[in-house]
C-alpha cells in the first residue's frame, strides 16, 4: 500500500532530551516535507527537501533539524526539546513539481514536551 | 506572503443538505489547491486537487471550484452524511514552490 509512515505516533519525553521522529514513503517521491500543527495556528511548514542531500527552511525551522541521505526517508529532529514544541507533527511527501502532484500526509506524530 | 482564510470556522448542518465550504487566498500565483479533510486527532486525507489551469474538479459528491484571479475556491458536498463530520482544510501550493499554505479550516458537522 503507498503511503507515508511516520514513528512514534505518541511521544512524551522531558524538556532538553535529544529525539527524532522518522518519516518513510514507499511511493519513490521526490519531495517531502515535515508541518507542525497548533490550535488557532494551523499548518506550518518546518523544513523540506527537494531530492536526497537537498534541505531547506520553511517557515518554522527554529529548534528543528532534518537530514535526507535517502530518497524515502526524511527524520526530524529535536537536539533539545522545549515545551513550546509540543505539538502535532506531520509528514508530506509528493512525486514531483509538476502541478498534477498533490501531496500525501503521513498519520501525524503527537509529541509533549514537559 | 500567501494567507487562506476559510469561512465559516464552523457549520452544522442536517443530514441530506447541500453545502458549500469557502476558501481565499491572497496570492493568485499558484499552482494549485488541495482540499483535505482531517478527522480529530488525525492526519490529513486528501479530497481533491485542481490544478492553476483547472475551474473544477470532481468526485463522487464533492466538487471544487477554483477562481484564481479572484483568489477563491469553493468546496461544494452534496447529499451531506454524517460521516462526512470532519474539519475541512484548503491549500493552496505557491507557483515555483512545493509549500502549501493552510487554512485554518472549517469544522463540519452533519446532524443524522
Amino acid at each position: 500500500e503507498a503511503q507515508v509512515t511516520q514513528n512514534p505516533r505518541y511521544l512524551i519525553t522531558v524538556t532538553g532530551k535529544k529525539l527524532t521522529v522518522t518519516c518513510s514513503q514507499n511511493m519513490n517521491h521526490e519531495y517531502m516535507s515535515w508541518y507542525r500543527q497548533d490550535p488557532g495556528l494551523g499548518l506550518r511548514q518546518i523544513y523540506y527537501s527537494m531530492n536526497v542531500e537537498v534541505t531547506d527552511k520553511g517557515d518554522v525551522p527554529e529548534g528543528y533539524k532534518v537530514s535526507r541521505k535517502e530518497k524515502r526517508n526524511f527524520p526530524l529532529i529535536l537536539e533539545s526539546p522545549s515545551p513550546n514544541q509540543t505539538s502535532l507533527y506531520f509528514c508530506a511527501s509528493s512525486l514531483g513539481a509538476g502541478t498534477i502532484y498533490e501531496q500525501y500526509f503521513g498519520p501525524g506524530t503527537r509529541l509533549t514536551v514537559t | 506572503k500567501q494567507e487562506v482564510t476559510q469561512i465559516p470556522a464552523a457549520l452544522s448542518v442536517p443530514e441530506g443538505e447541500n453545502l458549500v465550504l469557502n476558501c481565499s487566498f491572497t496570492d493568485s500565483a499558484i499552482y494549485n489547491l488541495q482540499w483535505f479533510r482531517q478527522d480529530p486527532g488525525k492526519g490529513l486525507t486528501s479530497l481533491l486537487l485542481i490544478q492553476s489551469s483547472q475551474r473544477e474538479q470532481t468526485s463522487g459528491r464533492l466538487n471544487a471550484s477554483l477562481d484564481k484571479s479572484s483568489g477563491r475556491s469553493t468546496l461544494y458536498i452534496a447529499a451531506s452524511q454524517p460521516g462526512d463530520s470532519a474539519t475541512y482544510l484548503c491549500a493552496p501550493r505557491g507557483a515555483g514552490s512545493y509549500q502549501l499554505t493552510f487554512g485554518k479550516g472549517t469544522k463540519l458537522s452533519v446532524i443524522p
